[in-house]
């Protein structure tokens, strides 16, 4: 069956260092994976998808994911976090290719320390 | 452009009553999708709406429906509620419903719908 695992529930990193969250999935075909961010109260925001090609994808706000196929997995970087880059992040991946039928993970939630 | 309004953004009901949500997508986007938010089962599709026919539905009971109207727009709803039908329900509208390189999907802010 597919399913998104996001095995970190909660990090803390202090400003200015750097930030991977850890996303595997499984999906049985070249899977489309998305990372979204969601601030309190607030819905759904993409921060990039991953659909062909390079596997190493650039978004917005600084953040960058890497695809690896062998590991199954689509982790999220950025390479010095702010303090208004917490919020809670969710790891999908988009079910026989549609946009609006995704599988979410549990989420990490995202503290940032002064 | 505006984004996606959801309405109500707040609701508290009581259980056995029913509830209607409403989404309004992005003006020309065609397709809408529902999802709920729990903090113990996090987010989990509903279903998804292209062109007034739903493509998709995830594993909810029958409880739940949905609809969508000509422009668009698109209705949940939920009846006989229970007290874990308590969460917050989002909904997504995009252009074409599938994957393509330069388009993604909008999430409205929510409905929070408390049942007591």
């Amino acid at each position: 069956a597919q399913s998104v695992t996001q095995p970190d529930i909660h990090i803390t990193v202090s400003e200015g260092a750097s930030l991977e969250l850890r996303c595997n999935y499984s999906y049985g075909a070249t899977p489309y994976l998305f990372w979204y961010v969601q601030s309190p109260g607030q819905g759904l925001q993409l921060l990039l998808k991953y659909f062909s090609g390079d596997t190493l994808v650039q978004g917005i706000k600084g953040f960058e994911a890497e695809f690896k196929r062998s590991q199954s997995s689509f982790n999220l970087r950025k390479p010095s976090v702010h303090w208004s880059d917490a919020a809670e992040y969710f790891c999908a991946v988009s079910i026989g290719g549609s946009q609006g039928n995704l599988i979410f993970g549990k989420g990490t939630k995202l503290s940032v320390k002064p | 452009k505006a984004g996606v309004t959801q309405t109500p953004r707040y609701l508290i009901k009581t259980r056995g009553q029913q509830v209607t949500l409403s989404c309004s997508p992005i003006s020309g986007h065609r397709s809408v999708s529902w999802y709920q938010q729990t903090p113990g089962q996090g987010l989990q599709f509903l279903f998804e709406y292209f062109s007034e026919t739903q493509r998709n539905k995830g594993n909810f009971p029958g409880r739940f429906s949905g609809r969508q109207f000509s422009n668009s727009r698109s209705e949940m709803n939920v009846s006989t509620l229970e007290l874990g039908d308590s969460a917050l329900y989002l909904c997504a509208s995009s252009l074409v419903g599938i994957v393509v390189r330069n388009t993604e999907a909008f999430f409205g802010q929510g409905t929070r719908l408390t049942v007591v």
